[in-house]
C-alpha cells in the first residue's frame, strides 16, 4: 500500500524566505507526482505535475525535484509572500491501480 | 470551460437519511474520483473509476456507493448517513495517467 507522508505538518516563516516543503513515498514505483495549493475551505489547485521521467519541474516562482529512487520530492517556493500561505499536499499516482494518492498536507504561514 | 462542477455546495442530513453528490466534468476525462477531507487531514480515496461502467473502492468506500454510466458523471451516492460521514467531499478528474488532476470546489456535508 502506498503511503504518502508531508512533514512538517505547519510551518512559519518570514517573508522573502525561500519555501522548502517535503513529500515523502513508500513505494517508488509512481508514474508522477502532483503539487496542490488549497485555501481555507477552497477546493485544491494544481501547482506542478512532475513526471517519474524527471528530475524537476518549475513554475514560476515554484520548482518541484522528485527523486523516486528516494521516494521522496521536495516543493521549493522562492521569496516567499503572505500570499503563499495555505496548505501544499503532494499526491502520488501509480499506473497500476490507478490510484492518487495524497499526503496530509503542510500548513504555510508566511508573517510579513 | 466549466472544468469539475460539484453539486450541492453545502448540505445538512439527519441521520438515517440518504443523499446524491453530483460531479460533473466536461473535459472528457477518463479517470474521476471521489475523496473525503475531514479537518486539519488530508485526503481519503472513497471511489474511483477510469471510464463508463467502471468503479472500484479506495480506502474508505464503507457507507458510499457510486456508478459511472457516462464519461462526464460521477455522482457519489450516501445511503444511511451517520454523523461520521460528516466531511468536506471533493471530486477530482483527470485525463489520461500522465496528465494533472483537476478538483472541483468541494461539498461540505453536515450530518446531525
Amino acid at each position: 500500500k502506498q503511503e504518502v507522508t508531508q512533514i512538517p505538518a505547519a510551518l512559519s516563516v518570514p517573508e522573502g524566505e525561500n519555501l522548502v516543503l517535503n513529500c515523502s513515498f513508500t513505494d517508488s514505483a509512481i508514474y508522477n507526482l502532483q503539487w496542490f495549493r488549497q485555501d481555507p475551505g477552497k477546493g485544491l489547485t494544481s501547482l506542478l505535475l512532475i513526471q517519474s521521467s524527471q528530475r524537476e519541474q518549475t513554475s514560476g516562482r515554484l520548482n518541484a525535484s522528485l527523486d523516486k529512487s528516494s521516494g521522496r520530492s521536495t516543493l521549493y517556493i522562492a521569496a516567499s509572500q503572505p500570499g503563499d500561505s495555505a496548505t501544499y499536499l503532494c499526491a502520488v499516482f501509480k499506473a497500476a491501480g490507478n490510484k492518487l494518492t495524497f499526503g496530509g498536507g503542510t500548513r504555510v504561514l508566511v508573517k510579513p | 470551460n466549466a472544468g469539475v462542477t460539484q453539486t450541492p455546495k453545502f448540505r445538512i442530513l439527519k441521520i438515517g437519511q440518504s443523499m446524491t453528490l453530483q460531479c460533473t466534468q466536461d473535459m472528457n476525462h477518463n479517470y474521476m474520483y471521489w475523496y473525503r477531507q475531514d479537518p486539519g487531514m488530508g485526503l481519503k480515496l472513497i471511489y474511483y473509476s477510469v471510464g463508463a461502467g467502471i468503479t472500484d473502492k479506495g480506502e474508505v468506500p464503507n457507507g458510499y456507493n457510486v456508478s459511472r454510466s457516462t464519461t462526464e458523471d460521477f455522482p457519489l451516492r450516501l445511503e444511511l448517513a451517520a454523523p461520521s460521514q460528516t466531511s468536506v467531499y471533493f471530486c477530482a478528474s483527470k485525463a489520461t495517467a500522465n496528465t494533472e488532476a483537476f478538483f472541483g470546489q468541494g461539498t461540505r456535508l453536515t450530518v446531525v
